[in-house]
């Protein structure tokens, strides 16, 4: 069973900065099955990545996901207000399994 | 219009059972897999169960195994999860979930 491990817990950081997150597998991904969600109070996770680098539909270009194998990242180029949430990164694959990482809050310093 | 709607959450004493139900709507159900999240209060994102389009393979979080069911019938476009010996530990919000498709929940309550 892939275990991922997320980093940091927190992020403090300003509107217009630039957030880079992690995510590491405790073995390979294959086919770069991984994907990053956004979750916001109160409402339900939103996909913003899957295939490791390819945005959902209507996810903004200010928001990228990079890596391959066990080490993933998930940038946001310029933080709008709307984007401090949490953000889970995810893997799955061909068998009806998934797997969370344990989340990165994204807060307002 | 596009939706997963959850239903059949509640408050239910240790021990008892509960059976979750998920209406799909707006897209071609019996084209995807399907799973079950659920999210305790305050806490992250938890995989219970998934299923594949024609339920030809099923797969359990550890957590569930055993105690938890999960099925699907595509005549009615609609998910299910029938939740046995449930435990205090069991109480969440439950999501109905395909990738970029996810509903609002439907809480369970496990307490006496």
């Amino acid at each position: 069973e892939i275990v991922l491990t997320q980093s940091p817990g927190t992020l403090s950081l300003s509107p217009g900065e630039r957030a880079t997150l992690s995510c590491r597998a405790s073995q390979s991904v294959s086919s770069s099955y991984l994907a990053w969600y956004q979750q916001k109070p109160g409402q339900a996770p939103r996909l913003l990545i899957y295939g490791a680098s390819s945005r959902a539909t209507g996810i903004p270009d200010r928001f990228s996901g990079s890596g391959s194998g066990t080490d993933f990242t998930l940038t946001i180029s310029r933080l709008e207000p709307e984007d401090f949430a949490v953000y889970y990164c995810q893997q799955y694959g061909s068998s009806p399994r998934w797997t969370f990482g344990q989340g990165t809050k994204v807060e307002i310093k | 219009e596009v939706q997963l709607v959850e239903s059949g959450g509640g408050l239910v004493q240790p021990g008892r059972s509960l059976r979750l139900s998920c209406a799909a709507s707006g897209f071609t159900f019996d084209d995807y897999a399907m799973h079950w999240v659920r999210q305790a209060p305050g806490k992250g994102l938890e995989w219970v169960s998934g299923i594949s389009w024609n339920s030809g393979s099923i797969g359990y979080a550890d957590s569930v195994k055993g105690r938890f069911t999960i099925s699907r019938d595509n005549a009615k476009n609609s998910l299910y999860l029938q939740m046995n010996s449930l435990r205090a530990e069991d109480t969440a919000l439950y999501y109905c979930a395909k990738d970029d498709l996810w509903g609002q929940g439907t809480l369970v309550t496990v307490s006496s």
